[in-house]
């Protein structure tokens, strides 16, 4: 069974400040990776994937994320927060050919400080 | 286009009543999952069905956790004879195949009393 880690559960940071947020997971087949965003008092959404190619995924709003396999980590960055990147953030994975459901960590809580 | 829609958005229930929880998938998806979402945790997966067919069910947490999409489009999660511990935000996504990516629809929030 898969297994998702996200090692910080809430971070506090100023404006224009640099983020990264870590997610590894264990499993030792073909993945795919998710990180997915919940801004207060809307539903998930899908801020990058990866299912295969370049190791390094560009989303939305300025993120991304590297997916790097003899870690197994997908962690995800940001050069400079704004307040709005305020959310949950939570990184998931299922199986390559993704027959199943996703696997989720607990989730970090991002606060941004103006 | 319109996306995800699930019905009710909040649901009380008296511990030992059943509940139904409806999920509206996005036009033309084949697969339909369905996550329980508790206080301060991330999506636990519950359910999976491609089409009308339910393939994985190896998530839902006891026998009162009953889903279905007899037409292959709306699903309906039920359970029956609620306990406190089902109290949860209950999460509905859909795929165009089982290998894309999931979009998740707002959620259901179940209190149980």
């Amino acid at each position: 069974a898969q297994s998702v880690s996200q090692h910080n559960h809430h971070v506090i940071l100023s404006e224009a400040a640099s983020l990264e947020l870590g997610c590894n997971y264990s499993y030792g087949g073909t993945v795919n990776l998710f990180w997915y965003v919940q801004y207060p008092g809307q539903h998930l959404q899908l801020l990058l994937k990866y299912f295969s190619g370049d190791p390094l995924v560009k989303g939305i709003k300025g993120f991304e994320a590297e997916f790097i396999k003899s870690k197994f980590s997908f962690n995800l960055r940001k050069p400079s927060v704004q307040w709005s990147d305020t959310a949950e953030y939570f990184c998931a994975v299922n199986r390559g050919g993704g027959a199943d459901g996703l696997t989720f960590g607990k989730g970090t809580h991002l606060i941004i400080q103006p | 286009g319109a996306g995800v829609s699930q019905s009710p958005r909040y649901k009380v229930a008296k511990r030992g009543q059943d509940v139904a929880l409806r999920c509206d998938p996005i036009s033309g998806h084949v697969s339909l999952f369905w996550y329980q979402q508790a206080l301060g945790q991330g999506p636990e997966f519950l359910t999976y069905f491609q089409n009308e067919a339910q393939l994985d069910k190896s998530g839902l947490p006891s026998d009162r956790f009953f889903a279905e999409r007899p037409e292959g489009s709306v699903s309906t999660l039920k359970i029956q004879r609620t306990q406190q511990e089902d109290s949860a935000v209950y999460l509905c996504a859909s795929s165009s195949d089982r290998s894309d990516t999931q979009y998740f629809g707002p959620g259901t929030r179940l209190t149980v009393l």
